[in-house]
C-alpha cells in the first residue's frame, strides 16, 4: 500500500512569489493535515481537511491556504512568500477525523531566497 | 491550547543501554499520544501510540507509559541499536476537534556503537 506522497520534494522560490504543494493521501484515507517544520518552531499544525472541508486551522496568517479535492488529494498554497516561510512542509493523512492516527509523507522542502 | 514539553533535547547512550524520553502536556482533555521517529531527510514515522484509557503499551523493544493524573507520558527504548539514532517527537491530541496534534520539540537520540 503506497504511503503519503508529496510533490515537489524540493523547491526554491523568491520572496513575494507564491507556491503550491501537493499531497496524495494513503488510499482510503479521507483526512489530510498539513504541518510546517522549522528548527526554531518545531512541528506546527497548519490545517486539516476532511471531505473537502477545512476542519481545523492553526495559528498561521491568511497567506497560507489549502483545499481538498473529491478524491481526498490536497494542495496547500502560500502566497507572497517571506524568508521565514522556508521550512519542511509535511502532509499527513488519516482514515478519518477526530483523534485518529496520522501518517506523514516525506515532506516538501521549501527554500525562499 | 495544548502545550507539550519534551525532555531531554539530546540524548546519547551506549549501544545496548536503555533510553527514556519524557513529555508533559497541559490540557487534561488530550486523550491520544503518539510517538514519531524522524530520520534525516525523511518525514516522521509513527513508532508507537497510546490512548488515555491505557496506562502502558509495549511493542518489542519500545514501550510507552502514560500517567493521566500527572499529565505526562514517556517513551522507553530498550537494548538500543545504532539504527535507533534519530529525532523522536511526542504529540498529543484531543480528538474531538479533529486531527490537530501538538508536538514536543524533539529529542535527538544518538546510540554509540
Amino acid at each position: 500500500k503506497a504511503g503519503v506522497t508529496q510533490t515537489p520534494r524540493y523547491l526554491i522560490k523568491t520572496r513575494g512569489q507564491q507556491v503550491t504543494l501537493s499531497c496524495s493521501p494513503i488510499s482510503g484515507h479521507r483526512s489530510v493535515s498539513w504541518y510546517q517544520q522549522t528548527p526554531g518552531q518545531g512541528l506546527q499544525f497548519l490545517f486539516e481537511y476532511f471531505s473537502e472541508t477545512q476542519r481545523n486551522k492553526g495559528n498561521f496568517p491568511g497567506r497560507f491556504s489549502g483545499r481538498q479535492f473529491s478524491n481526498s488529494r490536497s494542495e496547500m498554497n502560500v502566497s507572497t512568500l517571506e524568508l521565514g516561510d522556508s521550512a519542511l512542509y509535511l502532509c499527513a493523512s488519516s482514515l478519518d477525523t477526530g483523534g485518529n492516527t496520522i501518517y506523514f509523507g516525506e515532506g516538501s522542502w521549501l527554500t525562499v531566497v | 491550547g495544548e502545550n507539550v514539553e519534551q525532555h531531554p533535547s539530546t540524548l546519547s547512550v551506549q549501544e545496548g543501554d536503555s533510553a527514556v524520553i519524557k513529555c508533559t502536556y497541559s490540557d487534561s482533555a488530550s486523550n491520544y499520544f503518539p510517538w514519531y521517529k524522524q530520520e534525516l531527510g525523511k518525514g516522521p514515522q509513527l513508532i508507537i501510540d497510546i490512548r488515555s484509557n491505557v496506562g502502558e503499551k509495549k511493542d518489542q523493544r519500545i514501550a510507552v507509559t502514560l500517567n493521566k493524573t500527572a499529565k505526562h507520558f514517556s517513551l522507553h527504548i530498550t537494548e538500543t541499536q545504532p539504527e535507533d539514532s534519530a529525532v523522536y517527537f511526542c504529540a498529543a491530541s484531543k480528538g474531538v476537534a479533529g486531527n490537530q496534534f501538538y508536538f514536543g520539540t524533539g529529542t535527538s537520540l544518538t546510540v554509540i556503537p
